[in-house]
């Protein structure tokens, strides 16, 4: 199945600036995913990135605060813009394995704003 | 949104001993799978049930399905501390697409 790799691991950064996490894929997938992990939560679905396409953003969750690329196959970036406190999550992309490899994620990126 | 709910929320054992979690869903499902996450890691796939299925073992794992009550089950027989962690029932979205996730079970083993 693939295998993702996901960057920054981690980052601490100040309030009102802007972070962007990179999820790089070892095979091409059609739909890659972005979630957010409030602490001690489950994972809240945020957007699910197309190639060529807009995003599509769930409830709660809009562009211009969670803008997404996706620019290729295999790549996608989530950038969270204006940062405040509240969005101290883990950030964690995924893309379907197949069948019944389930969906690969990628290790996550445990942000701390403050 | 979350699809479901998981319970107990967080389980206790002793090594060796066998742990069982629930789950259960809202909608109709074409399968559902378990994630393990280790430590506020990425997700680990487990295992896939399908709709049709009522029961699927996979090593120490077996994991049921009762599509009636809308609710599954996974069990793990002799934990591990290596067991340590979360559990994560998932189904698709709407769309059939994306993965809703439960509200997990936290699982810890001791030895």
């Amino acid at each position: 199945s693939a295998v993702i790799s996901q960057k920054p691991s981690r980052d601490i950064c100040q309030r009102g600036t802007s972070l962007t996490i990179q999820c790089q894929v070892d095979s091409q997938v059609t739909m890659m995913f972005w979630y957010r992990q409030q602490p001690g939560q489950s994972l809240t679905l945020i957007a699910t990135a197309n190639q060529g396409s807009e995003a599509t953003y769930e409830s709660g969750f809009v562009i211009d605060k969670f803008p997404i690329s996706r620019p290729n196959l295999t790549f996608s970036t989530l950038t969270v813009s204006n940062m405040s406190p509240e969005d101290s999550s883990i950030y964690l992309c995924s893309a379907n394995g197949g069948s019944e490899r389930g969906y690969t994620f990628g290790s996550g990126t445990r942000l701390t704003v403050v | 949104s979350q699809q479901g709910e998981e319970d107990p929320q967080a389980l206790s054992i002793q090594e060796g001993e066998n742990a069982t979690m629930n789950c259960s869903y809202k909608t109709s499902i074409n399968n559902l799978q378990w994630y393990r996450q280790n430590s506020g890691r990425g997700l680990v796939h487990l295992i896939l049930i399908r709709s049709n299925e009522r029961e699927k073992h996979s090593g120490r794992l077996r994991v049921t399905l009762d599509t009636s009550k809308k609710s599954s089950s996974l069990l793990i027989t002799a934990s591990r501390a290596a067991d340590t962690a979360s559990y994560f029932c998932a189904t698709a979205n709407q769309a059939g697409t994306a993965l809703i996730f439960g509200k997990g079970t936290t699982l810890s083993v001791s030895s």
